[in-house]
């Protein structure tokens, strides 16, 4: 499945730092979803975005932020990390043609210190 | 509200015994169920959905809309079927998903 692709795959930062993790997709799928993986909560949704230019918050957005000028990217930028980030993010993309079955990124493992 | 729970974290078998990993929801509509499974070092990925009544690697899952619950089922359990399993909900095109069981398979 390399059709979806995130980087880095592992990120360590301090807090207070900006960092932007980048997910890109080759298939023009037109829906786009960030989660954040912490043990107890399972996936929580952080931002989604249903085509170019129309993004929407999730179920954990503050202290994230989204774009989506292209289709095939959607980075996610913690503006000001904070421990409480620590997180496996994972990006993920569906269309209406695959019954709206998600596809995963690897996973970006980001470790705020 | 919308939502999907799994009441167990973690759910160890011995091989060949029987599985079930529990999965309940709340939708007022008429939702998706799917289920998810990541296995180690590798993507989450689609196992099953309910609309396909498909049994794959051994495994069905049956929507109770009496009961809300989409329990995924499994015969006899195989050492390769240790990952993470996630039940999830789609309305739309978002996605509810539940906290997620291991599934230890034991030798």
């Amino acid at each position: 499945d390399a059709g979806i692709t995130q980087s880095p795959r592992y990120k360590i930062t301090e807090t207070g730092r900006q960092v932007t993790l980048m997910c890109h997709q080759t298939w023009s799928h037109s829906y786009m979803f960030w989660y954040r993986q912490d043990l107890g909560h399972g996936l929580r949704l952080i931002y989604y975005s249903a085509a170019a230019d129309i993004t929407d918050k999730g179920e954990v957005p503050d202290g994230y932020v989204v774009s989506r000028s292209k289709t095939e990217n959607f980075p996610l930028t913690l503006e000001s990390a904070t421990r409480s980030q620590t997180s496996v993010y994972f990006c993920a993309s569906s269309a209406v043609q695959s019954g709206y079955e998600q596809y995963f990124g690897p996973g970006t493992r980001l470790t705020v210190t | 509200a919308q939502r999907v729970t799994q009441p167990e974290k973690l759910l160890s078998v011995f091989k060949g015994a029987p599985v079930e990993l529990k999965c309940n929801y709340s939708y007022s509509g008429s939702p998706e169920l799917f289920w998810y499974v990541q296995y180690s070092r590798q993507r989450l990925q689609l196992l099953l959905r309910h609309i396909s009544r498909e049994s794959i690697k051994g495994f069905t899952a049956d929507l109770n809309k009496g009961e809300t619950s989409f329990h995924l089922k499994k015969p006899f359990a195989q050492e390769e079927d240790s990952a993470m399993y996630y039940c999830a909900l789609r309305g739309t095109y978002k996605y509810i998903f539940g906290t997620g069981t291991r599934l230890k398979v034991l030798a």
